[in-house]
């Protein structure tokens, strides 16, 4: 089973509205964090914001906000206001503490084109 | 939040020769770690490298194709080896930490 779903592999939104990136997790670790990154065409990747599995409120950078629903284990993205320079790949990833394995596993990634 | 220098940014190389990608870190750090990006993929994680021991190979990734080094707690290389085109890719590498940044990325391509 995969550890991580992003099941929109495209997203199209206007300029200054808000969009939604989806995605969903697999894990019997309790400890675990949740990532969101940006991948322009560039290629690098861009942290955007992290959720903790203990973290009581939702994380929130600017315009950035990570909607954690525990019980769901889904961990969506929400930008608001959206901006020209937010297309890019989105990708959501997911870190297992147990262990102390540090390692990152990802989701295969969305696709958001803002429209002017 | 680190700084992570990643270089070559891209390169162009013929099948059969290797290439070397540095990893240079602004602070110590224990664990570094090198993903691949296949052409409209995600990333997948090929080995992790602690400073001071041999680097732990994902599965599907053996050290004589990409054999790793970590002289220091800063400092990492990469070779791809013996390259063929399957393995133009992106390649990253990252640390550990709570945010988990990435260096910029080398773009390679094998023609």
């Amino acid at each position: 089973a995969q550890k991580i779903t992003q099941t929109q592999p495209g997203m199209f939104v206007q300029e200054k509205e808000a969009v939604t990136l989806d995605c969903t997790y697999d894990t019997s670790d309790p400890s675990y964090g949740l990532f969101w990154y940006k991948q322009p065409s560039s290629g690098e990747m861009i942290f955007l914001i992290y959720q903790g599995s203990y973290d009581q409120q939702n994380a929130t950078e600017g315009r950035y906000s990570l909607n954690f629903q525990k019980a769901r284990k889904s961990a969506n993205l929400v930008i608001s206001a959206s901006q020209l320079g937010d297309s890019a790949m989105y990708f959501c990833a997911m870190r297992e503490l147990r262990g102390s394995n540090y390692k990152l596993t990802f989701g295969k990634g969305t696709l958001l084109t803002v429209n002017p | 939040s680190a700084v992570i220098s990643q270089k070559p940014s891209r390169d162009i190389c013929q099948r059969g020769t290797s290439l070397t990608i540095q990893c240079q870190v602004d602070s110590q750090v224990t664990m570094m770690f090198w993903y691949r990006q296949q052409p409209g993929q995600s990333l997948t994680l090929i080995a992790t490298a602690n400073q001071g021991s041999e680097a732990t190979y994902e599965s599907g990734f053996v050290i004589d194709k990409f054999p790793i080094s970590r002289p220091n707690l800063t400092f990492s290389t990469l070779t791809v080896s013996n390259m063929s085109p399957e393995d133009s890719s992106i390649y990253l590498c990252s640390v550990e930490g709570g945010e988990a940044f990435f260096g910029q990325g080398t773009r390679l391509t094998v023609v």
